[in-house]
């Protein structure tokens, strides 16, 4: 069922660090694409999302770079804080379907 | 203003049981999705229930099933549990449904372990 797939599984970074997640599918007609992140014991909550009407979208120190032709798209974390030490999930779907496709995540771990 | 509250937050049963997860949306919203979460996964979309109907269904068998009720609160209910059901179920709300789907807001999720 997973349409998209998300590298690497586990990121270690020192602080200070460019963290770098990236994720590809596979359903051109995917045309929302959401950052999760998710603190051990909480639910996912949204840290930024993209449309692939444009290439790149920053929000403080995320930025989604998305590259339509080869279908991915990526989280780059400038200045990483162990604060941000939790787990990434990219995520797809189209505009009119209600199912959310998540990658399997990322563990990054933001060392101090 | 409270968020996405979902409970129990830990539960075990075993195989053959049936369970109920509850889940109350953010104020002012009217959709609630549900997901769940296999240890190491990403979410798998379950159903989501808009307007006290079910809109849409993930690939999961007819032992989950649901309910939305007038107050936009919902629960979750899987029969005949199987071990693999093991997981971490997640309830998310939003406004709105289809093309006009908004920012879906997760709660904590519940825990449910099968014996």
């Amino acid at each position: 069922q997973q349409q998209v797939k998300q590298s690497p599984q586990s990121l270690i970074v020192q602080k200070g660090g460019i963290s770098i997640i990236n994720c590809a599918y596979e359903n051109t007609a995917f045309d929302y694409f959401p950052w999760y992140q998710q603190f051990p014991g909480k639910g996912p909550a949204l840290l930024i999302a993209i449309r692939p009407d444009v290439s790149e979208k920053k929000e403080g120190r995320f930025t989604i770079s998305f590259n339509k032709s080869a279908k991915q798209f990526s989280l780059h974390i400038m200045d990483s804080q162990p604060g941000d030490s939790a787990t990434y999930f990219c995520a797809a779907r189209t505009y009119n379907n209600n199912d959310m496709r998540f990658g399997a995540g990322t563990r990054l771990t933001v060392k101090p | 203003d409270a968020g996405v509250t979902q409970s129990p937050t830990h539960l075990i049963k075993t195989r053959g049981q049936q369970v109920t997860l509850r889940c109350s949306p953010k104020s002012g919203h009217d959709t609630v999705s549900w997901y769940q979460q296999a240890l190491g996964q990403g979410p798998q979309f379950i159903f989501q229930y808009y307007e006290e109907e079910e809109r849409q269904r993930g690939n999961f068998p007819d032992r989950f099933s649901g309910h939305q009720f007038p107050n936009y609160s919902s629960e979750l209910n899987v029969n005949a549990l199987l071990l693999g059901d093991s997981a971490l179920y997640l309830c998310a709300s939003s406004y709105g449904t289809g093309m006009n789907t908004g920012e879906l807001f997760f709660g904590e999720g519940s825990r449910l372990t099968v014996l």
